[in-house]
């Protein structure tokens, strides 16, 4: 049973280029979170989506950043305009279901902004 | 505003000890804990939770601890391993809503041999 799969695991951007990052939860998984980690911080929460519905986006930046979960393929998280405060590690966890289910985490991608 | 907090971020225990780890929280509407430990480069990897209903909950090495009057939860690991050295995270979340998890800054654990 694969884990929570995270791709790139590494990428490095220049300032004002698009960044795309992909979680593919674990099998039976339908809820899907990301969250952020900067450097000698605790993973901050960003957003929430179920298959084609966005649930929680509060801890997204109002700007640049997007994400989805399309009922076919992966989840993505975007950034647009990169700038090098955005450097950082980015995890996808995913749960079977609403509710406080423990949430799995996939290895990250370490986003690298120059 | 850090609504979980880890006061102590570094520890170090001789092998074969116990390892204890602190995490305190504010928000009361809390009711759900995990712990969470994570080694460099890789993600988080889930070890042990209890629900706010329960004191105590147990698992192997690994029992968590929750005092709920004084919003304190420990992590015990005994005996302690080298392969246990790693950061551990702390989180909360409210069991209802979006279920999104509060982390705390991390301990980094230490295991001497």
């Amino acid at each position: 049973n694969a884990g929570v799969m995270q791709n790139p695991r590494h990428l490095v951007r220049r300032r004002g280029q698009e960044a795309r990052l992909r979680c593919s939860p674990m099998k039976g998984h339908s809820h899907v979170y990301w969250y952020r980690q900067l450097p000698e911080e605790g993973l901050k929460f960003m957003v929430y989506l179920q298959k084609e519905n966005i649930i929680d986006e509060s801890g997204m930046p109002k700007e640049r950043f997007s994400a989805e979960f399309p009922k076919e393929g992966p989840s993505i998280l975007r950034i647009q305009q990169v700038v090098r405060g955005d450097s950082a590690a980015y995890f996808c966890a995913s749960s079977p279901r609403r509710g406080a289910d423990t949430q799995y985490f996939g290895p990250g991608t370490r986003l690298t902004v120059l | 505003d850090q609504q979980v907090k880890q006061n102590s971020p570094s520890l170090s225990v001789q092998e074969g000890r116990i390892s204890i780890l602190n995490c305190d929280y504010t928000n009361s509407m809390f009711d759900y804990f995990l712990w969470y430990k994570k080694y460099p480069a890789e993600g988080p990897t889930f070890l042990i939770s209890i629900s706010s209903i329960k004191d105590k909950n147990e698992d192997g090495r690994f029992t968590v601890f929750l005092n709920k009057s004084a919003k304190h939860l420990s992590l015990h690991i005994v005996p302690s391993q080298p392969g246990d050295s790693a950061v551990y995270f702390c989180a909360a979340a409210v069991n209802s809503g979006t279920y999104k998890y509060i982390f705390g800054t991390g301990t980094r654990l230490k295991v001497l041999a």
